[in-house]
């Protein structure tokens, strides 16, 4: 079963606007990460959160977790145009040497010059 | 530093023919994952390899599709025979552990 599942599916914004993308998950987790994907190309890793961590920031994307509600969102502030692309996020969980990574669906980000 | 390199990028291909897709990981990474990604879906891990040993094969469809990881090193993802069905794109990635992946261009498979 999926592990992870974005909200919303598609998210069309002006430039400029922040958006907004969350993630929920079904089980526990050791981490959960956030990438990027521009048409055509492999993902690119944003960012990671520790299941012990609430929030993390890098440049303008700022990421939370919250393990009570098994959620993370990913905010990007100030959106440019080639912040267009999809975004998933991917659960790591596992108490076993190889822990288990899943990728949720994605959210497809447009932003509008 | 060199990124994760795959080949070819593009294969178009009749059903029931084989294909083969290469990929060589960042240099050091012991780990080493295949991932399907079907448009407008999230990859789906297919094999993934801690240096030469397939530690999680729990998606790929043994019957037709089979992988190898020689010396820890580069891998290769072959299916034999190709179905319609298998038309997607093949990811590689590779990370030093489960924390960060580094994913290749991929393959964009298209069977006819």
């Amino acid at each position: 079963s999926q592990q992870g599942e974005e909200d919303p599916q598609a998210l069309s914004i002006q430039e400029g606007e922040n958006a907004t993308m969350n993630c929920s998950y079904k089980t526990s987790i050791n981490n959960l990460q956030w990438y990027r994907q521009n048409s055509g190309r492999g993902l690119v890793h944003l960012i990671l959160i520790r299941s012990n961590e609430r929030e993390k920031h890098s440049g303008r994307l700022r990421v939370t977790l919250d393990t009570s509600k098994k959620s993370s969102s990913l905010l990007i502030t100030a959106s440019r145009a080639a912040d267009t692309a999809s975004y998933f996020c991917a659960t790591v969980s596992g108490k076993t040497s190889y822990d288990k990574v899943i990728f949720g669906p994605g959210t497809s980000l447009s932003v509008i010059p | 530093e060199a990124g994760v390199v795959q080949s070819p990028r593009y294969k178009i291909i009749e059903k029931k023919q084989p294909v083969a897709f290469w990929c060589n990981p960042i240099s050091g990474h012991n780990t080493l994952y295949w991932y399907l990604q079907n448009l407008g879906q999230g990859p789906e891990l297919l094999i993934r390899y801690e240096n030469e040993e397939a530690v999680d094969d729990s998606q790929l469809p043994k019957d037709r599709f089979s992988a190898e990881r020689l010396k820890g090193v580069d891998s290769t993802l072959k299916i034999q025979p190709a179905e319609l069905g298998d038309s997607a794109v093949y990811l590689c990635a590779s990370s030093l552990a489960a924390d960060t992946q580094y994913f290749g261009p991929g393959t964009r498979l298209t069977v006819l």
